[in-house]
């Protein structure tokens, strides 16, 4: 199975500055039809999680343009450009390029 | 909007068998770019992938998982469903069912499952 790693677990921001989360992928995740897919999914308190950004860079229906994706291969940026208070949450990266899908273990962002 | 709904027992005993059913709205189950998952979260952990069924019936269920799983859909009522066998406290999650073009977009509220005596 890949193993997806999220640094870090814990990432305490102020309302309106930046935030970068890390992901990292044991294997490449590029699909042998050229697609990578490598998505981030939002987990707020209390919610069931939710779909950010799919095939690295792609926002899902409604994501404030505040969220961008990046990267490549094994190495994936989520970044917050000015964190809002209900931006807290946990939040996930996932791969879906090798079977079976698999998850990392999650970076929890609170507010300072 | 697509919407998913789970159903099912929220406290099941050790060595018990788990049924889930997830009631798909605001879309057809019939489709040929998605799959239906089951995804679980246990305590402290990060999500974990169950399984994914197509409405032909098709199914990949994750290798750690398959020898107690069955996944089944339901055209005509729109639903697919989990059965997992032999349950221990380890299976007890918040257990959610998605649809899945190639990782999972969206998500069920979820339904909290206690595995205890």
């Amino acid at each position: 199975d890949i193993v997806m790693t999220q640094t870090p677990l814990s990432l305490p921001v102020t309302v309106g500055q930046p935030a970068s989360l890390s992901c990292r992928s044991s294997q490449s995740l590029v699909h042998s039809d050229g697609t990578t897919y490598l998505n981030w999914i939002q987990q707020r308190p209390g919610q069931p999680p939710r779909l950010l950004i799919y095939k690295i860079s792609n926002r899902f229906s409604g994501v404030p343009d505040r969220f961008t994706g990046s990267g490549a291969g094994t190495d994936f940026t989520l970044q917050i450009s000015r964190v809002e208070p209900e931006d807290v949450g946990v939040y996930y990266c996932m791969q879906a390029t090798q079977f079976p899908q698999t998850f990392g273990q999650g970076t929890k962002l609170e507010i300072k | 909007q697509v919407h998913l709904r789970e159903s099912g027992p929220r406290l099941v005993k050790p060595s018990e068998t788990l049924s889930l059913t997830c009631t798909v709205s605001g879309d057809s189950i019939i489709s040929d770019i998605f799959y239906w998952a089951w995804i679980r979260l246990p305590p402290g952990r990060g999500p974990e992938w169950i399984g994914s069924v197509y409405y032909t019936g098709s199914t990949y269920y994750s290798p750690s998982l398959e020898s107690r799983l069955t996944m089944s859909i339901d055209t005509p009522k729109n639903q697919f469903s989990l059965t997992l066998r032999s349950l221990t406290a380890a299976d007890t999650a918040i257990y959610y069912c998605a649809r899945d073009p190639g990782g999972v977009d969206i998500w069920g509220q979820g339904l909290q499952v206690t595995v205890s005596s």
